[in-house]
């Protein structure tokens, strides 16, 4: 899997946008993007993946740039609840049964 | 849908002692796997099922022993617990990850061994 590259931490004030940069400029053609959280004391939690354009859903929007070496995580309207460890994950599509490998992720404090 | 659950939620075991932590999930997952998370560390795989009654080892299995005989559920049991093993366990289960579906994650069981 490649490796990525996370800030430590990140604030953001609640209601505002929390874009969470990850590097990954070694990621090759078949892998994925995967993006994870892991609020305080809880099972991580899947939130969005893509492998070259942009994604969106209820959660959040994932933006890859075009090289594919680097995405970005839009939380378009931070609450509270948002604060946690977010994880960026590349992974292949043919690794049955391999773990996801988290590192050590940024965390994203959101405050009123 | 429950989703996936863990029993217990805590435990504190002497040295020495053996327990089983239940994993159930209710979507049908052909996989499940069993990480720890130790802190400051990310997760690690223990060990992992592709399906019912097959199991394999992980990234960290030393100590540790696991089952599938039902597809919806996977136990993983400590047959002489070391104080290295406390630590919270995650259960996750998916979908054939060849075809990138995503993991879902247990609430985690804290263990304490002293």
């Amino acid at each position: 899997d490649a490796k990525t590259t996370q800030p430590t931490s990140m604030d953001c004030a609640e209601g505002r946008a929390a874009n969470l940069p990850c590097n990954h400029s070694t990621i090759s053609g078949n892998e994925y993007v995967y993006w994870y959280r892991q609020i305080h004391s809880q099972g991580p939690q899947y939130i969005i993946h893509g492998l070259k354009n942009n994604e969106t859903n209820e959660m959040a929007s994932l933006i890859i740039t075009e090289d594919r070496k680097s995405s970005t995580l839009i939380l378009p309207h931070a609450t509270l609840r948002d604060t946690a460890v977010y994880y960026c994950i590349v992974r292949s599509a043919n690794q049955a049964g391999t773990a996801l490998i988290f590192g050590k992720g940024t965390t994203l404090s959101v405050s009123s | 849908n429950a989703g996936v659950t863990q029993t217990p939620k805590f435990r504190v075991l002497k040295t020495g002692q053996s327990m089983t932590l239940l994993c159930a999930q209710d979507m049908n997952h052909e996989y499940m796997y069993w990480y720890r998370q130790d802190p400051g560390m990310g997760l690690r795989l223990i060990h992992y099922s592709v399906g019912e009654g097959t199991t394999a080892k992980g990234e960290v299995p030393d100590g540790y022993n696991v089952s599938r005989l039902k597809k919806q559920n996977f136990l993983l049991g400590l047959e002489s617990a070391a104080p290295s093993q406390t630590s919270v366990y995650f259960c996750a289960s998916s979908r054939d990850p060849r075809s990138v579906y995503e993991q879902y994650f247990g609430p985690g069981t804290r263990l304490t061994v002293t």
